[in-house]
C-alpha cells in the first residue's frame, strides 16, 4: 500500500524558513517523480514543486521559485521542501504527492498533508 | 499560466441524480486532464486521467470525456459517499493548473 507521511509544518513568522518531510513507503520511490501540492485554507489547490527521479531536475511555479526548494533522498524513500522568507500568502496544507509517471503526468497519490500557518 | 474554470461552483443534488459539472480551459490541452475528488477532511483523490481513463479501482459510475479547451465529468448515479469537492487539473504544460472545484450538496 502506498503511504506518503509529511510532517513538519506549524506555525511560523513571517519571513522565517520552514523545511517540510516526507516519508514514502510501499513503492519504489526512486522510480517516481514526487510534488507538492498546497491548499490555503477553505481554497482550491495550487502546484508548489516537483522533482524528477534522481534529483538532477526542479519545477516550480513562480509564486515560490527563489524562495522553496525541493529535495529527495532515495536512499531514506523521503521528499523535502525547504521553504524561506515565507509570506502570510504561504499559508496552506501542504500536500506531498507521487507523480503517476513523468513530470506532466497526475498526482496519483496524496499524503494527509501538514498545516504551515504564517503569522506573527 | 493555463486558467481552468470549472462550473458550476457548487451543486445541490439527490442520491441516485445524475451529476454533470464542466471544466474549461484558457487554451487547447489535448486530453491532458485530471480529475480527483476531495472530501471534507481528507487529501484529493485522483478519479480520471488522460480526460476520460478511470485510475485504478474507481467505481464506473465515475466517467469522463473531452478535448481541447472543454472537458465533463459524471457521475451517473449519485451516491451519498460521492459528496465531495471536484477539481478538474491540466497536466499539458507546466505550471500544472486545478480549477476552482465544484462541490457538491446533498439537496
Amino acid at each position: 500500500e502506498v503511504q506518503l507521511v509529511e510532517s513538519g509544518g506549524g506555525l511560523v513568522q513571517p519571513g522565517r524558513s520552514l523545511k517540510l518531510s516526507c516519508a514514502a513507503s510501499g513503492f519504489t520511490f526512486s522510480n517516481y517523480y514526487m510534488a507538492w501540492v498546497r491548499q490555503a485554507p477553505k481554497k482550491g489547490l495550487e502546484w508548489v514543486a516537483t522533482i524528477s527521479t534522481s534529483g538532477s531536475r526542479t519545477y516550480y511555479p513562480d509564486s515560490v521559485k527563489g524562495r522553496f526548494t525541493i529535495s529527495r533522498d532515495n536512499a531514506k524513500s523521503s521528499l523535502y521542501l525547504q521553504m524561506n522568507s515565507l509570506k502570510s500568502e504561504d499559508t496552506a496544507t501542504y500536500y506531498c504527492a507521487r507523480h503517476a509517471g513523468i513530470v506532466s503526468s497526475p498526482f496519483a497519490y496524496w499524503g494527509q498533508g501538514t498545516l504551515v500557518t504564517v503569522s506573527s | 499560466d493555463i486558467v481552468m474554470t470549472q462550473s458550476p461552483t457548487s451543486m445541490s443534488i439527490s442520491v441516485g441524480d445524475r451529476v454533470t459539472m464542466n471544466c474549461k480551459a484558457s487554451q487547447n490541452v489535448g486530453s491532458n486532464v485530471d480529475w480527483y475528488q476531495q472530501k471534507t477532511g481528507q487529501s484529493p483523490k485522483l478519479l480520471i486521467y488522460k480526460a476520460s481513463n478511470r485510475y485504478t479501482g474507481v467505481p464506473d459510475r465515475f466517467t469522463g470525456s473531452g478535448s481541447g479547451t472543454d472537458f465533463t465529468f459524471t457521475i451517473s448515479n449519485m451516491q451519498a459517499e460521492d459528496l465531495a469537492v471536484y477539481y478538474c487539473m491540466q497536466s499539458n504544460s507546466y505550471p500544472p493548473t486545478f480549477g476552482g472545484g465544484t462541490k457538491l450538496e446533498l439537496k
